[in-house]
């Protein structure tokens, strides 16, 4: 089992560049989740999924969107990159009908630059 | 909204001694709450959790207390030892709405 994975692990972009992040389990998790860590501010939720094909608003999910097509994918869009931005981003998935009823098992994180 | 207040910020202890961390929550519908330890460059770990019809449980030196009423929970170390300096976070998951919130989080530094 490789758990959560995440694609790629380091993205340095220009202000205005879009790029995508993927987010892979193999855990057969109903939920998933997309947070971004900024120093001193904890992990904020930007959106997350409770199944495929649907998905909601976190905390912070402007300049931000999302597609969760297959259950063991959700992908996270910046359309046009921002300074802001600039955070490691964890992906994180939950709940299987027949296992975890509530721990998350996070990714390794990204950490995106933008400049 | 939503919301988690976790202090202390930042917590320095003598090993061998005990650490407390404590967290409040606003959503009275949690119903889940997990305490995540993470060191440098790496993911938040569970290290325990708990949910809202247990008032205590424990695993060896780390045990979580929850109080419903007053809506706050905390995490109790004890017998630290330099290992567990880190960076501790509370959350709070909803009935529901299956979102996560999180504390802002405690950096622990046990001296030796």
């Amino acid at each position: 089992n490789a758990g959560v994975t995440q694609t790629p692990k380091f993205r340095v972009l220009k202000t205005g560049q879009s790029m995508t992040l993927l987010c892979a389990q193999d855990m057969n998790h109903e939920y998933m989740y997309w947070y971004r860590q900024d120093p001193g501010m904890g992990l904020r939720l930007i959106h997350y999924s409770v199944g495929e094909g649907t998905t909601a608003k976190g905390e912070v999910p402007d300049g931000y969107n999302v597609s969760r097509l297959k259950k063991q994918n959700f992908l996270l869009g910046l359309e046009s990159a921002a300074p802001s931005q600039t955070s490691v981003y964890f992906c994180a998935s939950s709940y299987s009908t027949s296992g975890s009823w509530g721990e998350q098992f996070f990714g390794p994180g990204t950490r995106l630059t933008v400049l | 909204g939503e919301n988690v207040e976790q202090h202390p910020s930042t917590l320095s202890v003598q090993e061998g001694d005990s650490a407390v961390i404590k967290c409040t929550y606003s959503d009275s519908a949690s119903n889940y709450f997990p305490w995540y330890k993470q060191e440098l460059g790496k993911r938040p770990q569970l290290i325990i959790d708990i949910r809202s019809n247990v008032g205590e449980k424990k695993d060896q030196r780390i045990a979580v207390t929850l109080n419903k009423t007053a809506k706050h929970f905390s995490l109790h170390i004890t017998e630290t030892q330099p290992e567990d300096s880190a960076v501790y976070f509370c959350a709070a998951r909803s009935t529901g709405t299956y979102k996560y919130i999180f504390g802002t989080g405690t950096r622990l530094k046990v001296l030796a």
